[in-house]
């Protein structure tokens, strides 16, 4: 199957300072990726849709300028976190979808993650 | 709107016993159903999936699932656990119209005991 390679894997930051996160698409093109987020023992929530070359969508609820996503190529999304807060501590998932085969392709594929710590 | 109910938060049950993992959806359009298992620190791998056609869908590591249209239910099964089956799992639902949000319930963890 496409991989997805989320990185880094974990960050460890200081309060007010900002931290990136990438996720690329591997073997395949990606004009949709997505991000997450969850919590201990909770689900997913849907931060935001990533198109390339185009403004992200964000969830209702969501700082768009807390969390900044740039999609600037086919196979490469960024999320930053900016002035990260120890709030802001959580598991970051990202997915995508391969562009090729476009409504056809219905399944996502997930990056690790990323364990972000703000102290 | 779609939304994901997964009425087990926790399912504890012996090696080599047969374990359900319930999911129901609602959707005002139709969808697509998935059930990914995480383990911890990790991200999601999908088990499987139903598209379209036969309602019993066969995945990885022995699981399957049933879609119940009527039901709006999608249930996850396998006839013999293992300890190595201990994880949580998500089900998830896709609309099949622009954008393919996937929206995820809550996660049942399956705890599989010696």
């Amino acid at each position: 199957g496409a991989v997805v390679s989320q990185h880094p894997s974990r960050v460890i930051c200081k309060s007010g300072t900002s931290v990136k996160i990438e996720c690329r698409s591997l073997d395949f093109q990606a004009t949709t990726m997505f991000w997450y987020r969850q919590f201990p023992k909770q689900s997913l929530m849907l931060m935001a849709t990533s198109n390339e070359g185009s403004k992200a969508t964000y969830e209702q609820g969501v700082e768009k300028d807390k969390f900044l996503i740039n999609h600037a190529s086919l196979t490469l999304s960024t999320l930053t976190v900016t002035s990260a807060h120890p709030e802001d501590s959580s598991f970051y998932i990202c997915s995508a979808r391969d562009r090729i085969s476009g409504h056809l392709n219905t399944e996502a594929f997930f990056g690790q993650g990323t364990r972000l710590t703000v102290v | 709107a779609q939304s994901v109910t997964q009425l087990d938060s926790q399912v504890p049950v012996f090696e080599e016993a047969p374990v359900e993992l319930r999911c129901n959806y609602s959707s005002s359009v139709s969808v697509y159903l998935f059930w990914y298992v995480q383990y911890p620190n990790q991200g999601l791998q999908l088990l499987l999936k139903y598209l379209s056609g036969s309602t019993l869908v066969k995945g990885i590591n022995g699981f399957e699932a049933e879609f119940n249209k009527s039901q709006t239910s999608f249930h996850l099964r396998k006839p013999s656990v293992h300890i190595s089956d201990t994880a949580e799992y998500f089900c998830a639902v896709t609309r099949n119209t622009g954008g393919f949000k996937t929206i995820f319930g809550a996660g049942t963890r399956l705890f599989v005991k010696a």
